[in-house]
């Protein structure tokens, strides 16, 4: 069965330091991938998703990610973290039917 | 531009009572889901609907149930609350399947507390 893995619970970075949030899925062939924000008490809001071609996927609030298939991975990345980038993220795959989320990794962005 | 909305925001129920957590979305989406998010938890889907009239299970069904009788709308049913249950239910929303690489878009949440 397919599974997302967020192994990081938490991710602690300095405001204006790269940040990255890993993900990693099981699908084999050509996944669908997405990744997902929450921030408090609201509902998960998208950020970016890869199907096919350019390994590296610029999304919203200058958030990338680039799908590794060799590493079955898609780390999020941001080059300069802000404080306002605080919240909950969540990777995805995209099924047959359904999608799979990550267990999710907090962002805490300090100033 | 409305999306994915979900009523009420905030319920508290006795055990054993009974409730709707209804879910209507204005994009005209085929498929349609009801998650639940435990605290410090990611999502686990209860049901989900590949378009009106049908509907399917997900990993965590027991003491729900769902109908689909319009494109837009897709009410979850919690009968006789347990604790449990207490917990996030966000629905959510897309226009084609999760393998069809299209954003599943989600309301803003109903949280429930079963006392």
């Amino acid at each position: 069965a397919q599974s997302v893995a967020q192994p990081e619970d938490q991710v602690n970075v300095a405001e204006g330091n790269p940040l990255t949030v890993k993900c990693t899925y099981s699908v084999s062939g050509n996944p669908y991938l997405f990744w997902y924000v929450q921030y408090p008490n609201r509902g998960l809001q998208f950020l970016l998703k890869y199907i096919t071609g350019d390994n590296l996927v610029k999304g919203s609030y200058g958030f990338e990610a680039e799908f590794n298939k060799s590493q079955t991975s898609f780390h999020l990345k941001k080059p300069s973290a802000l404080v306002s980038d605080s919240a909950l993220y969540f990777c995805a795959e995209g099924d047959f039917n359904k999608f799979y989320f990550g267990s999710g990794t907090k962002l805490n962005v300090k100033p | 531009n409305a999306g994915v909305t979900q009523t009420p925001k905030f319920r508290i129920l006795k055990i054993g009572q009974s409730m709707t957590l209804q879910c209507t979305q204005d994009m005209n989406h085929n498929y349609m889901y009801w998650y639940r998010q435990d605290p410090g938890m990611g999502l686990k889907l209860i049901y989900y609907s590949v378009g009106a009239g049908i509907t399917d299970k997900g990993e965590v069904p027991n003491g729900y149930n769902v109908s689909r009788s319009t494109t837009e709308d897709f009410p979850l049913r919690l009968e006789l609350a347990a604790p449990s249950q207490t917990s996030v239910y966000f629905c959510a929303s897309s226009y084609s399947p999760g393998g069809g690489g299209n954003t599943i878009y989600f309301g803003e949440g109903s949280w429930l507390t079963v006392v």
